[in-house]
């Protein structure tokens, strides 16, 4: 199916650092949502980007709305242990039938203390 | 918590078996997503419920197919279960209606669907 181009794929950093990952696609959504999985667990939404350009924050977490509308990056300020986790960002369409999500393949993050 | 909840946790069928999942929306959600998320990928859409009527379909085979309740509330029914079926098993609920800004969709935990 249909899937996104989230990179990087893993990544392994020091508690502390700070943290980026970004997705592309091919097609103009007009929602980009970023949310984060524990092993085991549903998805949690983190940030929801409605416009292009737009740019918000959630507490060390901070996530852009490509003015092309075609990609979205998450940075991750001062990470911490409870970061650790697999990251999905995800695309949705409002102008059809549904409003399907189209997911990333996900970025596995590693927070060593 | 999302208020999403999700039954059975975990399941194990043997291939040729039917069946059926279910899913309770957080309370004033009309809309209801199901997903399949295979190990190591990204969750892929299965379809979606708006006030009991289908309202969108990934790419799935007939054998997938779903209920929508008066209380929201939905089921997801797989028949002549293959083993590639094995998968994690998501439902989103969502409002206010499809279409509309802001419909952003909140996850349950999921159901471990094991099939040998």
């Amino acid at each position: 199916g249909q899937q996104l181009n989230q990179s990087p794929q893993s990544m392994f950093i020091q508690e502390g650092e700070d943290v980026s990952m970004n997705c592309t696609s091919s097609s103009i959504f007009n929602t980009w949502l970023w949310y984060k999985q524990d092993p085991g667990e549903g998805p949690v939404l983190l940030i929801a980007l409605y416009k292009a350009g737009e740019l918000t924050s959630n507490g060390r977490l901070t996530a852009q709305f490509g003015t092309t509308r075609k990609d979205s990056f998450l940075n991750i300020s001062a990470s911490i242990p409870s970061d650790v986790g697999i990251y999905f960002c995800a695309g949705q369409v409002l102008n059809q039938a549904g409003t399907a999500l189209i997911f990333g393949k996900g970025t596995t993050l590693s927070v060593s203390s | 918590e999302t208020g999403v909840t999700q039954s059975p946790t975990h399941l194990i069928k043997t291939r040729g078996q039917q069946v059926t999942l279910r899913c309770s929306s957080q309370s004033g959600h009309n809309t209801v997503s199901w997903y399949q998320q295979a190990l190591g990928q990204g969750p892929q859409f299965i379809f979606q419920y708006y006030r009991e009527e289908e309202n969108g379909r990934g790419n799935f085979p007939p054998r997938f197919s779903g209920l929508q309740f008066p209380n929201y509330s939905s089921e997801l029914n797989v028949n002549a279960l293959e083993l590639d079926d094995s998968a994690l098993y998501l439902c989103a609920s969502s409002f206010p209606t499809p279409g509309q800004k802001g419909n952003t969709q909140y996850f349950g935990p999921g159901t471990r669907l094991t099939v040998l």
